[in-house]
């Protein structure tokens, strides 16, 4: 089976401070894992993926990912904040069909000026 | 390359009228999906499918709800009758293979 945790459902920070996003996964195969934010009123847009190849993946808006097997996580970072990431994020694991995803909660990220 | 469409973006209706969504997929996605996201919470699936065919349809509320994916492209969400319980927006997404899933912008559904 699979699912995912997202530890923190608000995350507030300064703006030029990093970000860390914390997720942890659950899967019965080896898993992708990806990144979505969402703003106010919006639909919910890809900020990266990791699929089996490099465990640091690069996404969009200077975000990244580190896949870490060992600990069953897949946390997001970016060195730092602007306003303009404040949003809700969701991580999100599928099994190796790909076809099926599963959703955590969400992490609703402020950014203090 | 053309993202995911969806209509209306918005619908007011009254509870025990019938609604209508529309989707969109991205051009050569087999795999299309319906999403309900409530207030403040993570999408949750109704219906996957793959071409035309419905293959998860497990959290689809059967009694009211009714989906369609006629020649494996376009979606249609119907709810007959709306409820109140119903307000929510409505996501559609359509994934191939690893690439991972391409969502709309959701049609957000008030029932009154």
């Amino acid at each position: 089976a699979q699912s995912v945790t997202q530890l923190d459902s608000h995350v507030s920070v300064s703006e030029g401070t990093p970000v860390l996003l914390r997720c942890n996964y659950s899967s019965s195969y080896s898993p992708s894992l990806f990144w979505y934010v969402q703003h106010p009123n919006k639909g919910l847009q890809l900020l990266l993926k990791y699929t089996s190849a490099a465990t640091l993946v690069k996404g969009i808006n200077g975000f990244e990912a580190e896949f870490k097997k060992s600990e069953t996580s897949f946390h997001l970072t970016k060195p730092s904040a602007h306003m303009s990431d404040a949003a809700e994020y969701f991580c999100v694991v599928s099994a190796n069909n790909f076809n099926k995803f599963y959703f955590g909660s969400g992490t609703k990220l402020n950014v203090k000026p | 390359e053309a993202g995911v469409v969806q209509s209306p973006r918005y619908k007011i209706i009254e509870k025990k009228q019938p609604v209508a969504f529309w989707c969109n997929p991205i051009s050569g996605h087999n795999t299309l999906y319906w999403y309900r996201q409530n207030l403040g919470q993570g999408p949750e699936l109704l219906i996957r499918y793959e071409n035309e065919e419905a293959v998860d349809d497990s959290q689809l509320p059967k009694d009211r709800f009714s989906a369609e994916r006629l020649k494996g492209v376009d979606s249609t969400l119907k709810i007959q009758p709306a409820e109140l319980g119903d307000s929510a927006v409505y996501l559609c997404a359509s994934s191939l293979q690893a690439s991972g899933q391409y969502f709309g912008p959701g049609t957000r559904l008030t029932v009154t």
